[in-house]
């Protein structure tokens, strides 16, 4: 059975970097049919996609998020991580990580983490 | 962006009730169009995926349909259990996007 658990700070200052790990179990995070994501909720609005990394380290991002999105995996950790410099009040949500099956232009998130949420405030 | 709109933005049922909720993209999307459902405090759990695909282990009460821009997510027989927020997601462009959920209450 796949798990996914997020870690990283609760509570972030304006204009600092918000940190997020992921960590995998069950999954050995080499196959080429799955990457890995994260995507948040504000509250009282829909779920944002954030960003992608595949295995072979290819990251891909939300264009509005992009400039300060950065994606990393460590296979042999088995964690991929997320970092969102200058955040401000807007960047408070519920954080998931997921992994995502691929299949041409097919996507869909079968396994999520549980969700950590980040409150930005000073 | 392709622009995802659910509605309703929720919905109050009774146990028993059949319930649709619509997904409509900004532009065809093809059959590239998944559901989730999310209870409170919980991550979302994947329904449907192509639009019509029920996952693995998810009850055949809940069934799907669509393509092009407008997607449906029908449960026949609503249960105590389905009362959730669902969110439609396409992928038919590399920039993926949700609606904005459904909420389903209890009448």
């Amino acid at each position: 059975q796949v798990q996914l658990q997020e870690s990283g700070p609760g509570l972030v200052k304006p204009s600092q970097t918000l940190s997020l790990t992921c960590s995998v179990s069950g999954d050995s995070m080499s196959s080429g049919s799955y990457y890995w994501s994260w995507i948040r909720l504000p509250a009282g609005k829909g779920l944002e996609w954030i960003g992608r990394i595949y295995t072979s380290g290819f990251t891909n991002y939300n264009p509005s998020l992009k400039s300060r999105v950065t994606i990393s995996l460590d296979t042999s950790r088995k964690q991929f991580s997320l970092k969102l410099s200058s955040v401000t009040a807007a960047d408070t949500a519920i954080y998931y990580c997921a992994r995502a099956y691929t299949y041409g232009p097919l996507v869909y998130f079968d396994y999520w983490g549980q969700g950590t949420l980040v409150t930005v405030s000073s | 962006d392709i622009q995802m709109t659910q509605s309703p933005s929720s919905l109050s049922a009774s146990v028993g009730d059949r319930v649709t909720i619509t997904c409509r993209a900004s532009q065809s999307i093809a059959i590239y169009l998944n559901w989730y459902q999310q209870k409170p405090g919980k991550a979302p759990k994947l329904l449907i995926y192509a639009a019509s695909t029920l996952q693995s282990g998810v009850p055949s009460r809940f069934s799907g349909s669509g393509a092009g821009t407008h997607f449906t997510l029908t449960i026949s027989s609503l249960q105590p259990e389905d009362f959730a927020t669902y969110h439609c997601q396409q992928s038919s462009n590399s920039l993926l996007t949700f609606g904005g959920g459904t909420k389903v209450e209890i009448k």
